[in-house]
């Protein structure tokens, strides 16, 4: 089975930097993701992990350890906008692809 | 180009009523489909998946059915909705790696 960590709730202030947690448990590991969801929308993909390191796409980047079991989204100079729920999702390995899903992290960023 | 699309976007159905939702997706042959939904302040809940037509995985016991009667169509329908089934089902998809990509929701309310 797998099992995914993350906060329920941040807040951050607009132009501040922000670094949301994700720890998983997983029998088998192809990948860790990140999705942005907008109140009322659907999630957006932001970025893929599948080896160790971190990976960066302008504001935003990603870093995962697989020995650790561990991953985190880093959001610099925040913007307004950038509210929104994260969700944390993790790929088994073997057989059919199932994505599991953290019950995501609702940043709120304020002025 | 590769989209998916859902429908209806919102629907307001009775306790007892039947449910049919939608979802086709263009510019690929046999994708994996999926279908989630999210209740209201919590996480993606995987209800199916399919890797092919007539082919379907249901992950948990509930009130509702999947069928994928084409390739590029995947339909969840209920014969007898309940309360409990209020919720934002969300189709997605696989098109490339292992990236899910997801259509726009359908926001269901049951009365």
């Amino acid at each position: 089975g797998q099992n995914i960590d993350q906060p329920t709730e941040m807040t951050a202030t607009e132009g501040a930097i922000v670094q949301i947690n994700c720890t998983y448990q997983t029998s088998g590991f192809n990948g860790l993701f990140w999705y942005q969801q907008h109140a009322g929308e659907a999630p957006t993909f932001l970025s893929y992990n599948v080896l160790d390191g971190l990976e960066e796409k302008g504001r935003f980047s990603s870093f995962l350890s697989r020995s650790k079991g561990y991953s985190y989204l880093l959001l610099k100079e925040l913007q307004m906008k950038d509210s929104a729920s994260y969700l944390c999702a993790v790929g088994a390995s073997g057989g059919s692809y199932i994505p599991t899903f953290g019950r995501g992290t609702s940043l709120i960023v304020h002025p | 180009s590769q989209t998916i699309h859902q429908w209806p976007a919102t629907l307001v159905q009775p306790v007892g009523s039947p449910l049919s939702l939608e979802c086709t997706v263009e510019g690929t042959s046999n994708p994996n489909l999926y279908w989630y939904r999210q209740a209201a302040g919590r996480g993606l809940q995987l209800l199916f998946y399919s890797v092919g037509i007539g082919q379907i995985s249901s992950e948990v016991p509930q009130n509702l059915s999947a069928s994928r009667p084409q390739d590029r169509q995947f339909i969840l329908s209920s014969k007898k909705l309940l309360l409990s089934d209020s919720g934002f089902y969300l189709c997605a998809w696989i098109p490339g790696s292992y990236e899910q990509y997801f259509g726009p929701g359908t926001r269901l309310t049951v009365t």
